[in-house]
């Protein structure tokens, strides 16, 4: 069974600093997916990582997938209030499964204070 | 832009009532799926359903059914609400593909409350 963890659950950080949100899967997988969620609203997609080494960069978030690893890293540069959200990682189930659930991963509730 | 509307946003029912959540998207995709999210547990899959009458159980499909009779409407039915129900409920969509999921676009979600 394909388990997915985040960490950390709870990040409380200070704008204008650095910080990265890690994702471990238990199996191999080759597609990860990183979702935000703002307060009150839905998820929306942030990123799809497609192989190993995938790299993918939008504004003040990159997102990198280390398959061998069974790792994404979602980096935070200089962090902004408005970057304050929870952010999910998602995986594919293994390559060669008959299924077709991502299997997500508990969330990371950010806060970025002023 | 991909657009996957639930209908109700809050809804607030009585213990034994039978409940239809409805979804309805407008991007002609094929998957369509069923998530609860509850604090400290993340998403939960309760149905999914890659095409028109077909569904497949997720992690979570009990005391919970769904129906899709057209290709852009996904019903998620609590037959009989119990309170351990409550819970966001969020839809969501997204093209097949023979080897992959695709990214899934969500719905702004229906906050059910059972007392």
């Amino acid at each position: 069974e394909l388990k997915v963890e985040q960490n950390p659950l709870f990040l409380s950080m200070q704008e204008g600093k650095n910080y990265t949100i890690y994702c471990n899967y238990s199996t191999t997988s080759d597609r990860l997916y990183w979702y935000r969620q703002d307060p009150g609203k839905s998820l929306e997609s942030l990123f799809v990582l497609l192989s190993n080494g995938a790299v993918k960069q939008e504004g003040r978030l990159m997102a990198s997938l280390d398959t061998k690893a069974r790792l994404s890293t979602l980096h935070i540069t200089a962090a902004v209030h408005d970057l304050s959200a929870t952010y999910f990682c998602a995986v594919d189930p293994p390559p060669g499964s008959s299924n077709y659930k991502l299997t997500f991963g508990k969330g990371t509730l950010l806060t970025v204070n002023p | 832009d991909v657009k996957v509307t639930q209908s109700s946003r809050y809804l607030v029912k009585r213990t034994g009532e039978k409940v239809f959540l409805e979804c309805v998207q407008d991007m002609d995709h094929e998957n369509m799926f069923w998530y609860r999210q509850d604090p400290g547990l993340g998403l939960r899959l309760i149905y999914f359903s890659y095409d028109v009458k077909m569904k497949e159980k997720g992690d979570i499909p009990e005391g919970y059914s769904v129906s899709r009779e057209k290709k852009e409407r996904f019903s998620l039915i609590l037959e009989s609400a119990s309170t351990n129900q409550t819970s966001m409920y969020l839809c969501a969509s997204s093209f097949f593909s023979q080897l992959y999921n695709e990214k899934l676009f969500f719905g702004s979600g229906t906050q059910l409350s059972v007392l």
